[in-house]
């Protein structure tokens, strides 16, 4: 498989609880994006990884979300203490390399649901 | 504000008739304009990435246009399989992220 991998593809908690995205890029890739997208609305950024470093991490909604690269390969979101309004779908995209217009390549994303 | 703004929100064509989306947007500097087609759930899939006023870009039934306030994806003698959201998103000069649109979603009907 080329693409973009997320983990789990689909993920239903109870509010109050913690959860653990995972992304695993495209090979080579070394470029990390998070986005969520929630019913009716556009794609909001949330963070951006550059190897394992994240220069930009001004979409993260609040100090509930942290996200982590290691080995400039896989990254996981974590939400802690969701709330409903967490509910929504992460995907995750990756290109060749970042401050750049190469094209991201996305997953197909995790759906959310906080109960 | 860097802004994209899409429309029409949804669109319903038959088969075989041609139409336009459009993509207006307000960036402060603009380092590209991508086009992606998104499947119900499935993730954004890319088609195109334009970088100057006046380029175009073709693929298949598609031909993608922009201008220094605008793009347009157009399709001709569209197919049901063409059906799908298609997301407009503009990457500022100054930033790694992007910035989408809210999407159209078009219906080919045979």
């Amino acid at each position: 498989g080329a693409g973009v991998s997320q983990s789990p593809s689909n993920k239903v908690t109870e509010k109050g609880k913690d959860v653990e995205l995972r992304c695993d890029p495209i090979s080579g890739h070394t470029a990390l994006y998070w986005y969520r997208q929630s019913l009716g609305q556009g794609l909001e950024f949330l963070i951006y990884f550059q190897g394992n470093s994240a220069p930009d991490k001004s979409g993260l909604p609040s100090d509930r979300f942290s996200a982590e690269r290691t080995g400039g390969s896989v990254s996981t979101l974590t939400i802690q203490r969701t709330q409903q309004e967490d509910s929504a779908v992460y995907l995750c995209a990756s290109s060749l390399k970042g401050v750049s217009n190469q094209p991201q390549h996305f997953g197909d994303g995790t759906r959310l649901s906080i109960l | 504000e860097d802004q994209v703004t899409q429309s029409p929100e949804a669109l319903r064509l038959q088969e075989g008739e041609s139409s336009s989306l459009n993509c207006s947007y307000t960036v402060s500097g603009l380092r590209g304009l991508f086009w992606y087609r998104q499947d119900p759930g499935k993730g954004p899939e890319f088609l195109f990435t334009l970088y100057s006023a006046g380029e175009e870009k073709e693929k298949e039934r598609l031909k993608a246009t922009l201008t220094k306030k605008e793009s347009f994806l157009h399709i001709t003698a569209p197919k049901p399989e063409d059906s799908a959201t298609y997301l407009c998103a503009v990457q500022p000069y100054n930033t790694d992220k992007l910035i989408f649109g809210t999407g159209t979603r078009l219906q080919v009907f045979p």
